[in-house]
Order: structure tokens, then C-alpha cells, then sequence
């Protein structure tokens, strides 16, 4: 059981250049997630999904695009990458459980990403 | 203003010596309040739920409490190990709707042998 993989786990961008980061886990959970986390500042969420086809917006979503065809990807999207995106990114996923499908999050390993 | 606030940012204590960690919240509606631990260049680790006011958590060395305004984590005697910055989460009750994490800054702790 590997849990939640992110890839890769560093990148450097120029601005403008696009990415895609990848999420993948293996434990069958329903709810993925994406946050980043910056000195000084708590995790911030940037996009969701309760299952397949199904995504939403977090706190931060300008300049990130998300889609979710499968229950094990998560693939978040860079599209012109800037360097306020530069930061460490977090894949999460979770179950649901009494109704509550963030009660507990797994998260990767994180993507520490560098936009010049 | 922020919504979850930690304190304090860092923390040095000698292996052995007990201390608090804080986490004070201000939401309106509180479904439920989250530790976690993370250790430098990986994610953060679940430590504790808890849901109401005069609940408790324990594992090994940590305990989690919960007031209407806050929690602490304390640490008793702790070891190099527990070195890591503890992040205190919260979630919001819309109306019955559950709302997302939003998370505090964190508590770097460092413990000396």
C-alpha cells in the first residue's frame, strides 16, 4: 500500500511554462485534494473533488486547473506558471465517515516547486 | 484575521520537560478541530480528531484537549523524536453542510537530549 504518491517531488519553471503535477493513491478514497504551503502561512486549499467528476474550488484556485476521471488521479494543473506559484504542494485524499469525507487526510510527500 | 491561530511559533524544550501547544480558533460553528504532525520535506501526519468541548485524546505522549475557544496538545516528557511542527486544523459547520479544513500556521518544536 504506497497510500498518496505525488510526482515529481522538485521542479523549476519558468514563468509562463505550464505543468502538470500528478496525484495518485491507492487506498480507494473518495475525496482528494490539493493544498500548498508557503513560509509563514497555514496549508491552503486549492482545489477538491468528492468523486469522480466531481471538482471544486478551495481557497486559492486562480491559476490552477484540476479534473478527476478516475478515483485513484488527481492531476493539478498549472497554466502559466508565476512566481506567487512557487511553493510546496500537497496531494491529500480521505474516506468518508459518518457523513464527513475530510475527517482525516493522507497526504503525500509534497512537490516543492520554483517558478523563475 | 485569521480563523486558527497557534502559538507559540516555536518551542525549544530539554528532552523530559512537559509543555502545552495552543490553538485557538474563532469559527462560528465548529464541527470538528484536527492535529496533525509533520516532519521537515514530508506531508502532514493525522494525529487527533476531536469534536466537542471537554474532549480528550491521547497517544503516547501527546494529549489533545478541546475548550469552545480552544485546544491544547500537550507533551508529556518528551523525546528527540517528537521534534516536528504540530498544525492544529479546524472545520466549519454550515448549517449542517460540512465546510473545509483551514489550518493554523503551526508550532515548530524542537526537544534537545
Amino acid at each position: 500500500n504506497a497510500g498518496v504518491t505525488q510526482t515529481p517531488k522538485f521542479q523549476v519553471l519558468k514563468t509562463g511554462q505550464s505543468m502538470t503535477l500528478q496525484c495518485a493513491q491507492d487506498m480507494n478514497h473518495e475525496y482528494m485534494s490539493w493544498y500548498r504551503q508557503d513560509p509563514g502561512m497555514g496549508l491552503r486549499l486549492i482545489h477538491y473533488s468528492v468523486g469522480a467528476g466531481i471538482t471544486d474550488q478551495g481557497e486559492v484556485p486562480n491559476g490552477y486547473n484540476v479534473s478527476r476521471s478516475t478515483t485513484e488521479d488527481f492531476p493539478l494543473r498549472l497554466l502559466s506558471a508565476a512566481p506567487s506559484q512557487t511553493s510546496v504542494y500537497f496531494c491529500a485524499s480521505s474516506y468518508s465517515s459518518a457523513g464527513a469525507w475530510n475527517e482525516k487526510l493522507f497526504f503525500g510527500s509534497g512537490t516543492q516547486l520554483s517558478v523563475l | 484575521e485569521d480563523q486558527v491561530t497557534q502559538s507559540p511559533e516555536a518551542l525549544r524544550l530539554q528532552e523530559g520537560e512537559s509543555s502545552s501547544l495552543n490553538c485557538s480558533y474563532t469559527v462560528s460553528g465548529l464541527r470538528g478541530l484536527f492535529w496533525y504532525r509533520q516532519d521537515p520535506g514530508k506531508g502532514p501526519e493525522f494525529l487527533f480528531t476531536l469534536y466537542s468541548a471537554g474532549e480528550e485524546k491521547e497517544k503516547e505522549r501527546l494529549k489533545a484537549t478541546l475548550t469552545k475557544k480552544e485546544s491544547f496538545l500537550h507533551i508529556t516528557a518528551p523525546k528527540p523524536e517528537d521534534s516536528a511542527t504540530y498544525l492544529c486544523a479546524v472545520q466549519e459547520n454550515y448549517g449542517g453542510s460540512q465546510g473545509n479544513l483551514i489550518f493554523g500556521k503551526g508550532t515548530k518544536l524542537s526537544v534537545k537530549p
